[in-house]
């Protein structure tokens, strides 16, 4: 079935270091891909989209493109601060039948001052 | 403003006892859906509901139960027959059709006395 893989964390930055959080998945098909972020005791917000390869979704400074070839679809930002500290998962839905999400475990980021 | 509403934010469960969380939404989505989140293991799926009237289990919906009566609301019951019910609860509600992202509430915390 369907699955994505995420790095492990927690990742620890200072404030203003460049953001990597590597996401990878299977699927048949062509999924749609997401980056969701939660912040402590709160639900899940949607951070940005891409629904076809090669696609850049961007929103808040954070970027992913979508890499059909090598089945990824990493999580940059140039230069975080504090206030970027959560957990950030990234999901994918198939583009067939229901729309069920299929999320990663989750990548917990730091971001010290 | 328009959002989701999970009801109560911190819950409390006896032995044997069922209990129900609450989950409104005024966005007009016709899909809904609820996870179950616990640390390490991202999210998983319950129960979801396309339309009103009609539900699906998910990927763990043995010991939970759920209704779709109206189209705003979409409550989830933790039956005593769940054994193993501490979790955090998530619901969510999405637009029908391809690459509709969701939209989370805040969560419910359910504890064990």
């Amino acid at each position: 079935g369907d699955s994505v893989t995420q790095m492990e964390g927690p990742v620890t930055l200072s404030e203003e270091a460049f953001l990597t959080i590597n996401c990878t998945y299977t699927a048949t098909g062509y999924p749609s891909l997401f980056w969701y972020v939660q912040y402590p005791g709160e639900g899940l917000q949607l951070l940005l989209k891409a629904t076809k390869a090669d696609d850049k979704g961007s929103n808040k400074g954070f970027e992913a493109t979508y890499r059909k070839e090598t089945t990824s679809f990493h999580l940059e930002k140039g230069s975080v601060q504090v206030s970027d500290s959560a957990v950030y998962f990234c999901a994918l839905t198939s583009n067939t039948g229901f729309q069920k999400l299929v999320f990663g475990t989750g990548t917990r980021l730091l971001v010290s001052p | 403003d328009g959002g989701i509403t999970q009801s109560p934010k911190y819950l409390f469960r006896k032995e044997g006892q069922n209990v129900t969380l609450s989950c409104e939404q005024n966005l007009n989505h016709d899909a809904m859906y609820w996870y179950r989140q616990d640390p390490g293991q991202g999210l998983r799926l319950i129960y979801y509901s396309q339309i009103v009237n009609d539900f699906q289990k998910g990927d763990i919906a043995e010991g939970y139960s759920v209704s779709r009566e109206k189209k705003e609301s979409f409550p989830l019951t933790v039956t005593s027959a769940q054994k193993n019910p501490t979790a955090f609860y998530l619901c969510a509600s999405s637009e029908q059709g391809t690459n509709q992202p969701q939209h989370f509430g805040d969560g419910t915390r359910l504890s064990i006395l």
